[in-house]
């Protein structure tokens, strides 16, 4: 069974850092690229950042470039999401979701992040 | 950054047939943009529907179809079930950035 599960999630005041983390099982976890999507309460959904099976290829939306950094570990089927300079807008929950070729098709159930004073 | 825009919100009758868009401020969706649907239901985590514009996972329900249609992305569903009440969004791809859509609040009344 396909599983990704996100932790890291919390309560942080503006300008301070978290990592996520996207762990993942039940397939070939360096075959896949892996996306972060989060959602405001109440908004939309918002694609963050991809990171493509060999870590060749990220990319980063404009609202968190320069500040987020995704990173993989192959070899612990992990995902990870390096959030600094966090901003009141940054609250949400931050799901990974899995791709290959193009096709994304599981999601994980998603982690709440919280930035107020 | 490019807009992707859907309708607010839908009504269908149950057994009905209700038809989603999604446009880009860019100009037409083409296939090039890889359009993907997703369907979140309260308190739940998205569900991929549909991805390169008209195909479906393994899980996508029949009634549920993709195509390009009229310089946009589509989604039908036709014979709409009480379970598909739900918040549909459409992804476009933008050469390795994605943008999702506004959103679509679906109702089945």
């Amino acid at each position: 069974e396909v599983q990704l599960v996100e932790s890291g999630g919390g309560l942080v005041k503006p300008g301070g850092s978290l990592r996520l983390s996207c762990a993942t099982a039940g397939f070939t976890f360096s075959s896949y690229s892996i996306n972060w999507v989060r959602q405001a309460p109440g908004k939309g959904l918002e694609w963050v950042s991809s990171i493509s099976s060999s870590s060749t290829y990220i990319d980063y939306a404009e609202s968190v470039k320069g500040r987020f950094t995704i990173s993989r570990d192959n070899a612990k089927n992990q995902i990870y999401l390096q959030m600094n300079s966090l901003r009141v807008e940054d609250t949400a929950v931050y799901y990974c979701t899995r791709e290959a070729y193009g096709v994304v098709d599981y999601w994980g159930q998603g982690t709440l992040v919280s930035v107020s004073s | 950054q490019a807009v992707v825009t859907q309708e607010p919100s839908l009504t269908v009758s149950p057994g009905g047939t209700v038809t989603l868009t999604c446009g880009s401020n860019t100009g037409a969706v083409t296939s090039g943009h890889y359009p993907f649907w997703f369907q979140q239901k309260p308190g739940q985590a998205p569900r991929t529907l549909i991805y390169d514009a008209s195909k479906k996972h393994s899980w996508t329900p029949a009634r549920f179809s993709g195509s390009l249609l009229g310089g946009k992305a589509a989604l039908t569903l036709s014979g709409a079930q009480p379970e598909d009440e739900a918040e549909y969004y459409c992804m476009l791809s933008y050469r390795g950035a994605r943008v999702f859509g506004t959103g679509t609040k679906v109702t089945v009344l």
